[in-house]
Order: C-alpha cells, then structure tokens, then sequence
C-alpha cells in the first residue's frame, strides 16, 4: 500500500525557533506534495505545496525541502510563533487512473510553540 | 470565493442507525473527495466524485457510500453505523484536475 511516513509525532519549538518536520514516501509516481495545517475543531488547510522538479520552496516563513532521490521531503517553519501550534500533515499525490488524483496522508505531527 | 461547506457539522447516532452527510464544494470545482480522520488511523480516503460519477474508491467496506450531484454537492451515507465509524468526515474540493484539494471544516460524527 502507497505509505507517506511523517516525524516526528510530537514537536516543541521555542518561539523564535525553526521547526522541521520530515516526511518519506515510497510510490516514485507521487508528483504533489502539499503540506496542510490542522488547527483543533477546524478542517486540514493547505499550507504550501511542491512538484518533484524544484528542490525547494519558500512561502513567508514556510519553506518545503525535497529531496527526489532520496524520496523525501521537509517543511521548515522559520521564527516560529505561538499562533503556528497546530497539528502539520504532509501528503503526496499522484495519478491514481481514470483522471483521479488521491492524497496518501502522513500520521500528523502536533507542533508546539512555546513563548 | 466561498469555501467547502459540510452539513451538518456534529451528529450523534447510535449503532445500528444509518447517517447522510453534505459536501458542498467551493464554486467551479467539479471534484469533491470524501476522507475519514480518526486519532488512530488518521486521514484516510474514501472516495472521490468527478462530474456525478465516482472514480476512486478507498478500502473501506461496502456501507460507506456516496453520490455526487449535477452541481458537484455531494453526499455520502453510512449504513449500520459501528462504534469505530466514530470520525471526523472531512470533505475536499479540486478542480479534479490537479491534486490540489481544499478541505472543508468536516462533520464530527459520534456512534454511540
């Protein structure tokens, strides 16, 4: 079955700080991968995405590492702030036939900013 | 442009009864892709509905189910609801074109 694994579960950031969340994925036809943002109570909203042809991508404080050999990819949250603690999915998508495209979801990981 | 909107946003059933939730997606998208999130499991797809007809389907069993509508709103029912059918149903929109799918708020769903 087509995986994404996400880590950590749990982060900790002091306000201020970087945060960085991994991903790996196994499918090689995967060729979308957005980050979503999930506050409690409310639906996941996309954060950022990348396609396999750019290594990288910045959005303000946002940025998306990817690494197409290694099949992996971050999101990095510079200056992080109390107002980020929410919970980070990544996903992957790709071609799943007859004109569909299905995201393959990670486990999640809970963010915590504290001041 | 107006969001994804799911109705209703909390419902309480108990085992045994059947349930319908509503999607509707945000203006022009023609797909709307049905996902169940649980603390355990996470997010896992359902299905997916593409100009009223579905064109991916998730290995869940056969009493989950949906249908899309001629203005791209859809549906999607659970018969015989188990305690583990206890979710948030979340609802996305795409063009159907891309991956690119936005999330509705979602119908937390408590089977007691």
């Amino acid at each position: 079955q087509q995986q994404v694994k996400q880590s950590p579960q749990s982060l900790i950031v002091q306000k201020g700080g970087i945060s960085i969340i991994n991903c790996a994925y196994e499918n090689t036809a995967f060729d979308y991968f957005p980050w979503y943002q999930q506050f409690p109570g409310k639906g996941p909203a996309l954060l950022i995405a990348i396609r396999p042809d750019v290594s990288e991508k910045k959005e303000g404080r946002f940025t998306i590492s990817f690494n197409k050999s290694a099949k992996q990819f971050s999101l990095h949250i510079m200056d992080s702030q109390p107002g980020d603690s929410a919970t980070y999915f990544c996903a992957a998508s790709g071609y799943s036939g007859a004109g569909s495209y299905q995201l393959t979801f990670g486990k999640g990981t809970k963010l915590s900013v504290i001041p | 442009k107006a969001g994804v909107t799911q109705t209703p946003r909390y419902l309480i059933k108990t085992r045994g009864q059947q349930v319908t939730l509503s999607c509707s997606p945000i203006s022009g998208h023609r797909s709307v892709s049905w996902y169940q999130q649980t603390p355990g499991q996470g997010l896992q797809f359902l299905f997916e509905y593409f100009s009223e007809t579905q064109r991916n389907k998730g290995n869940f069993p056969g009493r989950f189910s949906g249908r899309q509508f001629s203005n791209s709103r859809s549906e999607m029912n659970v018969s015989t609801l188990e305690l583990g059918d206890s979710a948030l149903y979340l609802c996305a929109s795409s063009t159907g074109e891309t991956g690119t799918q936005y999330f509705g708020p979602g119908t937390r769903l408590l089977v007691l």
